[in-house]
């Protein structure tokens, strides 16, 4: 089992529509969980954080965090073209230090 | 002027050579990683470093090495480049004192031929 881990999709919504990203992770004692934005031969960029349980919302984009089930999901309202590109999850790993682990991204597609 | 850059950008090398790859802060960041990132296989931790004099191995640093030379510059070297180490390579870093939240550099695309 990866230590954290996402559907590679892609997957593909309407312009428009809700887009729903998932992430699980494997350390129970995790502390801290990350967005990141990557479009295709681009570095990383960041979306947004979440360090407590619930919702944390920042323009069109929401994260939900549960802890006790070890998921954290980003919601994407109103989704665009230029939506389109791979989310990154990361989590920092408690029996990594804090470090953050990466998972493989998910490719999500916006059409018009 | 960009917070974190990486020179070259793209490379184009012979297997055997050697090859380094540059990084420069002015974010006044404690912390600097390398990361590898191939097609369909997400991110790679391949070196880290907590300070000048802390540098530690990632998940795949065999066939690369670091150099910190101060705390805004961290170097990856590839001794004897082989074409499976072509990849696009990144650099980030962090403030441990702040949060954990990792800022990338641009990204050098590094082909072995």
């Amino acid at each position: 089992q990866k230590e954290v881990e996402q559907n590679s999709g892609p997957l593909s919504v309407p312009e428009g529509a809700i887009a729903s990203l998932n992430c699980t992770y494997s350390d129970r004692g995790s502390q801290s969980f990350f967005w990141y934005r990557q479009y295709s031969g681009k570095s990383p960029e960041l979306i947004m954080f979440i360090y407590s349980n619930g919702d944390k919302e920042d323009g069109r984009f929401t994260a939900q965090l549960n802890k006790a089930s070890q998921y954290v999901s980003l919601l994407i309202r109103d989704s665009q073209p230029s939506d389109s590109a791979t989310y990154l999850c990361a989590v920092g790993l408690r029996s990594a230090g804090n470090m953050l682990t990466f998972g493989g991204g998910t490719r999500l597609m916006v059409k018009p | 002027d960009a917070d974190v850059t990486q020179t070259p950008r793209n490379r184009i090398t012979k297997t055997g050579k050697r090859i380094m790859l540059e990084c420069s802060q002015t974010k006044g960041h404690d912390r600097m990683y390398w990361y590898r990132q191939d097609p369909g296989l997400g991110l790679r931790l391949i070196y880290y470093s907590f300070d000048v004099k802390d540098i530690n191995k990632g998940e795949i640093s065999d066939g690369y090495s670091v150099s910190r030379q101060a705390q805004a510059k961290f170097s990856l070297s590839l001794e004897s480049a082989i074409p499976n180490q072509t990849a696009l390579y990144f650099c980030a870093t962090s403030d441990h004192r702040v949060t954990d939240t990792q800022y990338f550099g641009p990204g050098t695309r590094l082909t072995v031929l």
